[in-house]
């Protein structure tokens, strides 16, 4: 079974960096083909999805806020770990973490994975104060 | 980015009735798409993968359909529990992105 959970703080200062860890069971990041997600959702508004890393360690960021993110993992911990930058009110939302998952679809010489997020955590909610 | 845009914002039916929620995407995307169910104060929940593949443990009166821009969830007999905010997301690229979410409210 696979689970997630988010920790870290619930309220940082503008401008400081927010760090926040997503430790989880069930499956390793060692593994071909894993990933795990941020996503956020600020209070009553859509989600907005913020990064992955996969197995390899490739990372891909939302370029809005790449400048800000970076996402690393610490396979021996179950862990994968989010951190923003210069925060701001704005992003404060409930960030969760998620299990990507994958469809692969069959190319002449390779294939191609697209990836899901199927498990996700129950979420932490961060405000953005002074 | 692909925008993803969904209609209704909100939708009021009830119990037993057959609702679909439809999902434009701005440009194709084959049928990378995943639809989700929240709840408030509670995370979103796969329902459909792959545009119209039922996740596992999901009851089948949920189904999924579409390919290229235009995709629709389709609940077959609402259930008391299905009254949730449901998004849909395209995975074809990067940045991944969601609708802005449909609300399923009783009427």
């Amino acid at each position: 079974q696979i689970t997630l959970k988010e920790s870290g703080p619930t309220l940082v200062k503008p401008t400081q960096t927010l760090t926040l860890t997503c430790t989880f069971s069930g499956f390793s990041l060692s593994t071909s083909g894993v990933g795990v997600g941020w996503i956020r959702q600020p209070p009553g508004k859509a989600l907005e999805w913020l990064a992955l890393i996969y197995w390899d360690d490739d990372k891909r960021y939302s370029p809005s806020l790449k400048s800000r993110l970076t996402i690393t993992k610490d396979t021996s911990k179950n862990q994968v770990v989010l951190t923003m930058t210069n925060m701001d009110p704005v992003d404060t939302a409930t960030y969760y973490c998620a299990h990507a998952n994958y469809d692969i679809l069959t190319g002449y010489y390779t294939n191609y994975y697209y990836y899901y997020m199927d498990v996700w955590g129950k979420g932490t909610t961060v405000t953005v104060s002074s | 980015d692909i925008q993803m845009t969904q209609s209704p914002s909100t939708l009021s039916a009830s119990v037993g009735d057959r609702v679909t929620v439809t999902c434009r995407a701005s440009q194709s995307i084959s049928s990378w798409l995943a639809w989700y169910q929240q709840k408030p104060g509670k995370p979103p929940k796969l329902l459909i993968y792959k545009a119209s593949s039922l996740e596992s443990g999901v009851p089948s009166r949920f189904s999924g359909s579409g390919s290229g821009t235009e995709f629709t969830l389709t609940i077959s007999s609402l259930q008391p529990d299905d009254f949730a905010t449901y998004y849909c997301q395209q995975y074809n690229s990067y940045p991944y992105t969601f609708g802005q979410g449909t609300k399923l409210e009783i009427k």
